[in-house]
Formats: structure tokens, C-alpha cells, sequence
């Protein structure tokens, strides 16, 4: 597609509930990367893949957060036993070439909102 | 986790007016960019910076990646209602963003 698609954009869950968040980057892109972005807040880092590996997840706030990327393009955002503390909006974004000093092509998506009740 | 320092948190001014808005960081990196954020969308990039030094511009908008690395100024000139949003500094080290808090800028027709 022409942009990032994300999937759904809204999601209520009751707490403890799992959930699952899709994210289908721009054909071709390497680099796939998920935000989490708290209500009045920037986006902060949770994970990066380029293609199927993920090299960082420093940003994952606990182990009920897990992220896969397994063909090297769709990734999903799962989380479990969801608490209130998790209500965000989840960015995904990716990129066409990843170079330490550069930024092609890094093109985020709308996001999903989470809102755990 | 860490954000950048931005100011100031919101603006507003009269249609016409300049805008200056800033970020600090304690920490070097090896770009800066500026974002603007609409209701209900992603960051969409304004300005991408790559060297020390660099003043950049894109229609009305200027930006600067500061001598230190460690901060960023955005000017937008003559502002018009579109202007309207949430502005995001953002420093990257390969490819990870770290971001501002955000300036809400509103603009008075």
C-alpha cells in the first residue's frame, strides 16, 4: 500500500485482557519500528526489526509486551493481561534504508488507540 | 523513558505571526528532525537535519541542528490556520527517534 496501515484503530479492552496489534509497512520497507505514545506525551520507543530480527526492544515497558515480525514484513504488537497503565496510542513506522546518520522514507502509521477499562 | 526537553508546551498567536519553537537534550545524536502531529495521525516529517551546524529550510518552515548536537530550533514564518497542531522535535540515532513533549500551536484567524 501507499502508507502504513495499522489495525484496528480503536480497541477497548477490559483489564487483563490480551490483544493484538497489526502493523503492514510500506512494500519493500527493511526497517519496522513500534511507539507507544501516552495522551499529551511524544512517542516513545519500544522495538525495532529490520526484516524478521528484532535488534532492539529496549523500550518494552514489561515482559507482558511482545513483539514479531516473522516473514519480515506484517509485525504484530501483543500484549497481555492488558492493565490501565497500558492506555496509549501505538505507533508503528518503517523505513526504507536504515543508515546511522540518515532518515529515508521513515513513514509512520495513524495508530492504534487502546483504551483498557 | 527519555524525552527531549521542547518549548514552549503551547502557542498561540494570530494568523500572519511568526513562530520559534525549541529542543534541548542532554545526550548528542546524529539527527534532528521536527514532526507535525494532527488529531487522530501520525508524526508526519517536516525538516530532517543531519549535520552540526546545519540550517535548513522548507517553504516557511526553518529549522537548525545546533554546534553542541545536542539541541534544535524550528521557525515557522507567517503562520496560517493549517499551521495548527502538536510539533514534535525528535533526535535519531539509527533510526531510533527519541521525541519532545510537544508544542501545541494554535492560530488565531
Amino acid at each position: 500500500g501507499a502508507g502504513v496501515s495499522q489495525s484496528p484503530r480503536y480497541k477497548v479492552a477490559k483489564r487483563g485482557q490480551d490483544v493484538a496489534l497489526r502493523c503492514d509497512p510500506i512494500s519493500g520497507h527493511v526497517s519496522l519500528f513500534w511507539y507507544q505514545q501516552a495522551l499529551g506525551q511524544g512517542p516513545e520507543f519500544l522495538t525495532y526489526f529490520q526484516n524478521e530480527a528484532q535488534l532492539d526492544k529496549s523500550g518494552l515497558p514489561s515482559d507482558r509486551f511482545f513483539a514479531e515480525r516473522p516473514e519480515g514484513s506484517v509485525s504484530t504488537l501483543k500484549i497481555q493481561r492488558t492493565q490501565q497503565e497500558d492506555s496509549a496510542v501505538y505507533l508503528c513506522a518503517s523505513s526504507l534504508v536504515l543508515r546511522q546518520t540518515a532518515n529515508y522514507g521513515y513513514t509512520f502509521g495513524s495508530g492504534t488507540r487502546l483504551t483498557v477499562v | 523513558g527519555q524525552q527531549l526537553n521542547q518549548s514552549p508546551q503551547s502557542m498561540f498567536i494570530q494568523e500572519g505571526e511568526d513562530v520559534s519553537m525549541n529542543c534541548t537534550s542532554s545526550s548528542i545524536f546524529n539527527t534532528w528532525l521536527w514532526y507535525k502531529q494532527d488529531p487522530g495521525e501520525g508524526p508526519v516529517l517536516l525538516i530532517a537535519l543531519y549535520k552540526a551546524g546545519e540550517l535548513t529550510s522548507n517553504g516557511r518552515l526553518t529549522a537548525q541542528f545546533g554546534i553542541t548536537r545536542k539541541d534544535s530550533f524550528l521557525n515557522i514564518s507567517a503562520s496560517i490556520p493549517s499551521d495548527v497542531g502538536i510539533y514534535f522535535c525528535a533526535g535519531q540515532i539509527y533510526g531510533k527517534l527519541t521525541f519532545g513533549q510537544g508544542t501545541i500551536l494554535t492560530v488565531h484567524p
